[in-house]
């Protein structure tokens, strides 16, 4: 089945840095790929997601790019503040599976 | 906004107890699901339950069971609790059936068993 790998476990910025995350995927069959953050002590939220039918999309300070080819997906977070800290998740689905298979999370640590 | 509602927040339980975790959403959303997530924070999709149609993880042990009276309330109900199902619940939902739609998720049930 579908296994979606998070490359960073750990990840520590300056305030006004940019951040990235990368996960992959191995099932060729994916084509949604959600992100969310989970704040410490706090549940999961979404902040953004893109479908394999294009292959970047921005919204505000967040852009996610995918590379079918290399079956890999990044979040790009700019102008980072001290509140984007938190454990960012990646996750992916194929066309007719029941389920979202989620990485193993980064923590995002954004420093004064 | 919370949209997705669940009870209790913690509980503690000695090991062989039944336990019982509500879940409710608000968002008139299909399908609704629960998620188990370990102390290493890995998330592992236990449930998906629309229109009636039950979806189980394979992976996940008998004495897990879903209980649905409408489908804005998924409740789980664990029949004899084992110490490796301490971990944090959490109950989400969304419009759409099957991982290809946003999915909202409620603040967890976290679970400790002694």
């Amino acid at each position: 089945g579908e296994k979606v790998e998070q490359h960073e476990s750990t990840l520590s910025v300056r305030e006004g840095d940019s951040a990235v995350i990368n996960c992959t995927y191995t099932d060729t069959a994916s084509s949604y790929f959600p992100w969310y953050k989970q704040e410490a002590g706090k549940s999961l939220h979404f902040v953004i997601d893109i479908r394999s039918n294009v292959d970047r999309k921005q919204s505000q300070r967040l852009t996610v790019l995918l590379d079918k080819k290399a079956k890999r997906f990044s979040l790009h977070i700019t102008a980072t503040q001290p509140e984007d800290s938190a454990i960012y998740f990646c996750a992916a689905s194929a066309s007719g599976s029941w389920q979202l298979i989620f990485g193993s999370g980064t923590q995002l640590t954004v420093m004064p | 906004e919370t949209a997705v509602f669940q009870t209790p927040n913690y509980h503690v339980t000695q090991v062989g107890n039944e336990v019982s975790f509500n879940c409710k959403q608000t968002l008139g959303h299909d399908t609704m699901y629960w998620y188990k997530q370990d102390s290493k924070k890995l998330l592992k999709i236990m449930f998906s339950y629309n229109n009636k149609q039950l979806i189980v993880n394979e992976t996940v042990p008998r004495r897990f069971s879903p209980q649905s009276s409408d489908k804005a309330h998924l409740n789980l109900r664990i029949k004899s609790v084992e110490p490796e199902d301490s971990a944090v619940y959490l109950c989400a939902s969304s419009w759409d059936w099957g991982g290809q739609d946003t999915q909202y998720f409620g603040p967890g049930t976290r679970l400790l068993v002694l």
